[in-house]
């Protein structure tokens, strides 16, 4: 069945650092692929998304870019910043169905 | 306007009690989703309604879980015979038609606890 793999947190940056946290996914045919914010003491809410091959999703200084070549789907930010600190969810939506499958979820500190 | 929003917030029972958690969507939102969300774990899917029918049910676990949406809008989830291992938070989500590409929007949650 469908699925998706993040890397493992904690993920502890110092304030204006570089973000990668992985996302890799399988399934069949052509999934939406979606980024999932949860700040502290929230809601899940969107982030970004990318419904093909080569498509980059953005919002809030965050892009990822769907590769399908490599089934994967990394979210990247330039410059962290202590507001950014939260757990990041990766999933993605198969073509098949409506439901979404998340990840396990990335937790990101970002010290001052 | 508002958003999905759930209740209880919080749900306390003990092992073997039946329960019913809340769900009210946005406003004209015809598709609502279950999941559920154990600690350190992403969403886990379990039921989407589309209107008033259940179109997925296939994320529920057992048949202790049943889902309702008798008016195409609140929805209730029910657990029977309620067991520990069902301690999790539930969301529910809502999306404007249900479509692959519609943005599912999340409530805040109920958190459920099986003593």
């Amino acid at each position: 069945g469908d699925s998706v793999t993040q890397m493992e947190g904690p993920v502890t940056l110092s304030e204006e650092a570089f973000l990668t946290i992985n996302c890799t996914y399988t399934a069949t045919g052509y999934p939406s692929l979606f980024w999932y914010v949860q700040y502290p003491g929230e809601g899940l809410q969107l982030l970004l998304k990318a419904t093909k091959a080569d498509d980059k999703g953005s919002n809030k200084g965050f892009e990822a870019t769907y590769r399908k070549e490599t089934t994967s789907f990394h979210l990247e930010k330039g410059s962290v910043q202590v507001s950014d600190s939260a757990v990041y969810f990766c999933a993605l939506r198969g073509t098949g169905g409506f439901k979404t499958i998340f990840g396990a979820g990335t937790r990101l500190f970002v010290k001052a | 306007g508002a958003g999905v929003s759930q209740t209880p917030s919080n749900k306390v029972t003990e092992k073997g009690k039946y329960v019913e958690l809340r769900c009210d969507p946005i406003s004209g939102h015809t598709a609502l989703y279950w999941y559920r969300q154990s600690l350190g774990q992403g969403p886990e899917f379990l039921i989407y309604f589309q209107g008033t029918g259940a179109a997925d049910d296939s994320g529920l676990p057992n048949d202790r879980f049943f889902a309702v949406r008798p008016e195409g809008s609140v929805s209730t989830l029910k657990i029977q015979r309620t067991e520990r291992g069902d301690s999790a938070v539930y969301l529910c989500a809502s999306s404007r038609a249900g479509g692959l590409i519609d943005e599912q929007f999340f409530g805040p949650g109920t958190r459920l606890t099986v003593l």
